[in-house]
């Protein structure tokens, strides 16, 4: 099976930066994925790490170590739209995606 | 191109019902996924299709639950008799492959069953 971790909420001033960790443990690796998703929508894709390092993607990036099981999302130039739930998905060596709890992102003027 | 398509979009039902949500996954997309997702939790996999072909139903409760996919493309999932701990919402994802891509979700089926 997978167990992923992640916190549960926090809240950052617009303009801020803010780090959402995530933590896993899982059989066989074959990617990790961040989702956003705001409140009674569906999930939408932000990033895909399945290689060490990080990977930029305008105002979001995504970092990944393989060996810690560990990674974070970096979000930059907070913006009110911001304001969602960030899910931290897992792929395992069964190609299963497996999401986290979701970290819920509070963007206060 | 048209995203996922699901219906219905919400649904009330009370206890011991049957219920059916369909799905329309993006054109191409060999890979389909039904999630169930409780409010402040992560989406949850049901079931994993392969074209027509259930790979994963592991965590699919299969007393009540069903699912198919007939021809490879739309699918259905059934709940019968639905019990109170059922309401979720009910999403629908594919990708083009099972290592292939990130996952497109639809709207979802808001269940709620009194």
């Amino acid at each position: 099976g997978q167990n992923i971790d992640q916190p549960t909420e926090m809240t950052a001033t617009e303009g801020a930066i803010v780090q959402i960790n995530c933590t896993y443990q899982t059989s066989g690796f074959n990617g990790l994925f961040w989702y956003q998703q705001h409140a009674g929508e569906a999930p939408t894709f932000l990033s895909y790490n399945v290689l060490d390092g990080l990977e930029e993607k305008g105002r979001f990036s995504s970092f990944l170590s393989r060996s810690k099981g560990y990674s974070y999302l970096l979000l930059k130039e907070l913006q009110m739209k911001d304001s969602a739930s960030y899910l931290c998905a897992v792929r395992d060596g069964n190609n299963r995606l497996a999401f986290g709890k979701g970290n819920q992102v509070v963007v206060i003027p | 191109e048209a995203g996922v398509v699901q219906s219905p979009r919400y649904k009330i039902i009370e206890k011991k019902q049957p219920v059916a949500f369909w799905c329309n996954p993006i054109s191409g997309h060999n890979t389909l996924y039904w999630y169930r997702q409780n409010l402040g939790q992560g989406p949850e996999l049901l079931i994993r299709y392969e074209n027509e072909e259930a790979v994963d139903d592991s965590q699919l409760p299969k007393d009540r639950f069903s699912a198919e996919r007939l021809k490879g493309v739309d699918s259905t999932l059934k709940i019968q008799p639905a019990e109170l701990g059922d309401s979720a919402v009910y999403l629908c994802a594919s990708s083009l492959g099972p290592r292939t891509g990130e996952l497109f979700f639809g709207e979802g089926s808001r269940l709620t069953v009194l």
